[in-house]
């Protein structure tokens, strides 16, 4: 069945460029999804690719799909304090009414 | 910025009672969800609404769970009678019409089975 992983933790120093990553095994997937968890709050969109796309880039955010490998990255730069979360890559499976696998979640802590 | 909004933020319920949790999706968005996130694990899809009906459901969804829009803002999930591992986050999202469009979700609801 579709399976999203990701690494579980990060951690970098404030100003580096942190580069989180998944693996995803649904290549009909249409959109891969990174989404933002602070403590005790809800799901952020931070950014979603459309799966003919290799790249999208939104201010420090930027991510990098290469289908043939099912691998999404997702890398902020010039990481703040504040960039410190849960960071959720999701995939949405062709096919489906738009609901959403999930990876365990990446935890970023940024060091000052 | 509109926004998903649930309510409450956190219930306590005894085993084998009723709980509804609420949401109220974006005002023009057109699909809804409900997923649900155990303590340390995945996020998880339960179920989407679509046009008054569901769309499309997950192995988690069984009997006990059910869905309704009881009027034209609201989006609900009731747990029928409720078990100590139904204890999560849950989470309700909606999606504007158009396929290209990413959902977007609340807060949560932390649900805490005693």
């Amino acid at each position: 069945g579709e399976d999203v992983e990701q690494s579980l933790f990060l951690s970098v120093r404030e100003g580096d460029s942190s580069v989180i990553n998944c693996t995803y095994t649904d290549s009909s997937s249409t959109y891969l999804y990174w989404y933002k968890q602070e403590p005790g709050a809800g799901l952020q969109l931070l950014t979603y690719i459309f799966s003919n796309m290799d790249m999208k880039q939104d201010q420090r955010l930027t991510v990098l799909l290469n289908k043939k490998d099912k691998h999404l990255s997702l890398r902020i730069a010039d990481t703040q304090t504040g960039d410190s979360a849960i960071y959720f890559c999701a995939e949405r499976p062709g096919g489906s009414q738009g609901n959403l696998i999930f990876g365990k979640g990446t935890k970023l802590s940024v060091k000052p | 910025e509109p926004e998903v909004t649930q309510t409450p933020s956190h219930q306590v319920t005894q085993m084998g009672q009723e709980v509804i949790l609420r949401c109220v999706p974006i005002s023009n968005h057109l699909y809804f969800y409900w997923y649900r996130q155990i303590l340390g694990q995945k996020v998880e899809f339960l179920v989407s609404f679509y046009n008054n009906e569901i769309s499309e459901k997950s192995e988690i969804f069984d009997d006990q769970f059910s869905v309704e829009r009881p009027d034209g803002s609201n989006f609900t999930l009731k747990i029928r009678s409720t078990k100590l591992e139904d204890s999560a986050m849950y989470f309700c999202a909606s999606r504007f019409g158009a396929s290209n469009q990413p959902q977007h979700f609340g807060d949560g609801t932390r649900l805490s089975i005693l």
